[in-house]
């Protein structure tokens, strides 16, 4: 059973479209967030909530809209999509905050390309 | 100005050697650092964590941390070609719920 997984694994789609890729994690963790990796391997935290609640929101365009339905779910919305917006997108979760050590458990990705 | 910073390499290290990688960040109040690797095409993965000055090893990995220079190292010692993969250099603040990542240094080692 995989412990973070994300669909779709690859997005291709034309500017001005509207998606979303989804991210579940049977872990039991309580946090999860959403990081951007550029394609120079930088990696960026967008988002993150713990237990549903949005905790970090980074200077992210408004575009870009995080859900959180359950604590086991964290699915990212970007409306509009631009070139720039072309990137690996990856989940991940931790567990809760309290004394948290650093780790995160990363799904395999999904990688955006906006044309 | 970034905030972790790593040489983009790529190193390349004959098998058996000891590969050493560098990180320097830039928040004095950082107080947790990690080392992550990321295989080409795959997604990041915990292989060291450091909290506290000096040296931390763990099997052919030891991470070395000077918080006085604001500096982080991984020496991977008998590299072997599966140790070829980008590493990513990670701090996190002492009152933050986030990693901040470097870009992370490609590392190649050849047979």
């Amino acid at each position: 059973d995989t412990a973070v997984s994300q669909t779709p694994k690859y997005l291709v789609t034309q500017m001005g479209n509207d998606k979303s890729i989804k991210c579940e994690q049977n872990l039991g963790h309580d946090t999860m967030y959403w990081y951007k990796q550029d394609s120079k391997k930088f990696l960026k935290i967008m988002f993150s909530y713990n237990n549903k609640e949005l905790i970090i929101n980074e200077t992210v365009p408004n575009r870009f809209s995080p859900k959180s339905p359950d604590k086991a779910h964290l699915n990212l919305h970007i409306n509009s999509l631009e070139l720039g917006d072309s990137a690996v997108y990856f989940c991940a979760s931790s567990q809760d905050l309290t004394g948290w050590r650093g780790e995160l458990f990363f799904g395999s990705g999904t990688q955006l390309s906006v044309l | 100005q970034k905030e972790v910073e790593q040489n983009s390499g790529p190193l390349s290290v004959p098998e058996g050697a000891i590969a050493s990688l560098n990180c320097t960040y830039s928040d004095r109040v950082s107080q947790s650092f990690f080392w992550y690797r990321q295989y080409s095409g795959k997604s990041p993965e915990l292989i060291m964590s450091i909290y506290s000055n000096g040296d931390k090893e763990d099997g052919r990995f030891t991470a070395q941390l000077n918080k006085a220079s604001q500096y982080v190292s991984l020496l991977i010692r008998d590299s072997q070609p599966s140790d070829s993969a980008t590493y990513l250099c990670a701090v996190m603040g002492d009152s933050s719920y986030k990693l901040i990542f470097g870009s992370g240094t490609r590392l190649l080692v050849r047979p």
